[in-house]
């Protein structure tokens, strides 16, 4: 079983549209989740950190279940500028690296 | 303040050749990370350096080596190229055991041909 496992993808959605993407995630001792955005050739950026009560950052929402050893996602009104690929990302539990997940893939179009 | 920079920006070698490429942390940041991004795929931990010594490693083969220099900078080494290195490889900067994130440079895409 792969460590972080996301949405195979891609999403194809309109403007406007919400969609949500899933993670789940292996070891139960990690303590640290991320979601990360990574344009086309170009590094991943963070998008937000993900905690267990659950948090929102304008139209974006990441919440965390931890006894599910799931992650998720939910973007409001896409638009075209979101279109990229999200990376679901756990912080290993020896607190060094990132473990990441494949990525899902969203295109958003008008 | 300078981000996390990489050099080169793009590299091609040959198989079995040895490739070395270069890291500049984050202003104020003492740990690196490499990770390698194959296409399609997303970033897999090659190792972290903090001190000048690498700290831990993932399931990489001795091929890939590593040095972090005073300065907090760093290198990634990788001897004896094959065609499955190709890659972009992407430097991570953050300070040692944070819980906040990592800081990505925009990478070297490595072509071994």
């Amino acid at each position: 079983r792969k460590e972080v496992e996301q949405d195979p993808g891609p999403f194809n959605v309109p403007e406007g549209a919400t969609v949500a993407f899933n993670c789940t995630y292996s070891n139960s001792a990690s303590q640290s989740f991320f979601w990360y955005r990574q344009d086309c050739r170009k590094e991943p950026k963070l998008l937000m950190s993900v905690y267990s009560s659950g948090n929102e950052d304008g139209r974006f929402t990441a919440q965390l279940n931890r006894a599910s050893q799931y992650i998720s996602l939910l973007i409001r009104d896409s638009k075209l500028s979101d279109s990229a690929t999200y990376l679901c990302v756990v912080k290993n539990q020896a607190g060094t690296a990132l473990i990441f997940g494949k990525g899902t893939t969203l295109s958003v179009s008008s | 303040d300078a981000g996390v920079t990489q050099s080169p920006t793009h590299l091609i070698k040959t198989r079995g050749q040895q490739v070395t490429l270069r890291c500049s942390p984050k202003s104020g940041h003492d740990t690196v990370s490499w990770y390698q991004q194959a296409l399609g795929q997303g970033p897999q931990f090659i190792f972290q350096y903090y001190e000048e010594e690498e700290r831990q490693r993932g399931n990489f083969p001795d091929r890939f080596s590593g040095h972090q220099f005073p300065n907090y900078s760093s290198e990634l080494n990788v001897n004896a190229l094959l065609l499955g290195d190709s890659a972009l490889y992407l430097c991570a900067s953050s300070l040692f055991r944070s819980s906040y994130e990592q800081y990505f440079g925009p990478g070297t895409r490595l072509t071994v041909t």
